[in-house]
């Protein structure tokens, strides 16, 4: 069993649809990242975060360290936002990081 | 332009034959780290790095060396490679620890073990 866990592992949507991608951890960590990866192979940064909830844009992440879970949320979606989401937790007491396998997100016009 | 450079995207080779990917950033960011991302395998950390001289295992470390003698550049050397190396691999850097910064990745490596 992986470490870091996401579901669903594939998600297919209408354009305009509320999004929820979820992310589970089963070791300690200090903080958790979500990424966001375009076919094409390009990895960018989308939150980084040890608390509470973030907000860019559309773009919402939340976490809650203690009982191990973070959530990504999309609203309004559109098409541009087809890509593979990954979360990755930053291991409490030194510096590696786990990541999940991704969610594969199609957002259908 | 802050930037995470890699070098070679693309390299087919053969198996044993020495090879180095370059990893370069110009964010004067303390910590770097390799990953390898294959399918249904997702990213996985090979090396990371806190500071010059400091390089530390990820999980998946064997066939793999890396140095940080420059704060900027972090090479990822795969001294004997084989088929088992073909993989996608991606740079990265933050501006500090891994809990207190988001991630700047590069643009990817792929490379091919024949």
């Amino acid at each position: 069993k992986n470490e870091v866990e996401q579901s669903p592992q594939n998600l297919t949507a209408q354009e305009g649809e509320f999004i929820t991608i979820n992310c589970s951890y089963s070791v300690g960590i200090s903080a958790l990242h979500w990424l966001q990866q375009h076919p094409g192979g390009g990895i960018v940064s989308l939150f980084m975060l040890s608390s509470g909830k973030k907000k860019h844009g559309r773009l919402i992440a939340t976490i809650n360290i203690q009982e191990k879970h973070s959530s990504l949320h999309i609203t309004a979606s559109h098409p541009r936002d087809s890509a593979v989401y990954i979360c990755g937790g930053a291991n409490f007491g030194n510096e590696k990081l786990t990541f999940g396998t991704g969610t594969r997100l199609t957002i259908i016009p | 332009e802050a930037q995470v450079t890699q070098n070679p995207r693309y390299l087919i080779t053969v198996t044993g034959k020495k090879l180095t990917v370059t990893c370069s950033q110009n964010m004067n960011h303390e910590y770097m780290s390799w990953y390898r991302q294959d399918p249904g395998l997702g990213l996985r950390q090979i090396y990371y790095s806190m500071n010059v001289e400091v390089t530390d295992k990820g999980d998946v470390p064997e066939g793999y060396k890396v140095s940080r003698k420059e704060k900027r550049n972090f090479p990822l050397i795969l001294e004997s490679p084989s088929p088992n190396q073909t993989s996608l691999y991606f740079c990265a850097s933050s501006w500090d620890r891994v809990d207190t910064g988001e991630l700047f990745f590069g643009e990817g490596s792929r490379l091919t073990v024949l």
